[in-house]
């Protein structure tokens, strides 16, 4: 089973430039994630998605940032414009549906850094 | 506020002996537990889990307790093996519910040394 393929792997942009980063879930996942983790801690949920439906955007910084997942399969995150607290690794993740229980599955990450 | 942490940020055990690796809670709505495993730039790997209906999760060298009551779980590696060395992530969410995302701790650095 081929596991969650996100890229670009590394990102290196300037303050207030912008960025978008892919993800493609595990065939026949329902359910995607995006996480942010920041060095020294654990990942921290920006945006779920149910299908193409947003399930939990709550911690998104929705003047920056943005996320689609138009035909239910792929998704995209976008920043624009892009902040020094943004430097992060970008994790997607996704699950067979949304309801606890089920664990979810990691992509390796895209590293951004803000200079 | 951290609604789960792990308090350690590192640990280093010989190869052969047992790791233990703690995680606390504080939100009583939890109950299910994960274990992820990070190696350096790449993701969590799941490794095993447990809801709260349990308070024992075994899978080969691999085992999760649950102190519901003491809302404190851990995670016990026996015989520890280099390979294990890595970042050890516990993450929580509610069981059934709708949403399913996870609050991480802020992992244990696991050294398992030869």
């Amino acid at each position: 089973e081929a596991g969650v393929a996100q890229s670009p792997r590394y990102k290196i942009i300037e303050k207030r430039q912008s960025v978008a980063f892919w993800c493609n879930p595990i065939s026949g996942h329902a359910t995607l994630y995006w996480y942010q983790q920041i060095l020294g801690q654990g990942p921290k949920l920006l945006i779920q998605f149910q299908n193409n439906g947003v399930v939990d955007d709550s911690q998104l910084p929705k003047d920056r940032f943005s996320a689609e997942r138009l035909k239910g399969v792929d998704s995209t995150l976008k920043i624009q414009p892009a902040k020094l607290e943004d430097s992060a690794v970008y994790l997607c993740a996704s699950s067979l549906d949304a309801g606890g229980g089920q664990p979810q599955h990691f992509g390796d990450g895209t590293r951004l850094s803000i200079l | 506020d951290q609604q789960v942490k792990q308090n350690s940020p590192s640990l280093s055990v010989q190869e052969g002996r047992i790791s233990i690796l703690n995680c606390d809670y504080t939100n009583s709505m939890f109950d299910y537990f994960l274990w992820y495993k990070k190696y350096p730039a790449e993701g969590p790997t799941f490794l095993i889990s447990i809801s709260s209906i349990k308070d024992k999760n075994e899978d080969g060298r691999f085992t999760v307790f649950l102190n519901k009551s003491a809302k404190h779980l851990s995670l016990h590696i026996v015989p520890s093996q280099p390979g294990d060395s890595a970042v050890y992530f516990c993450a929580a969410s509610v069981y059934g519910g709708s949403q399913g995302n996870l609050i991480f701790g802020k992992g244990t650095k696991l050294s398992v040394k030869p």
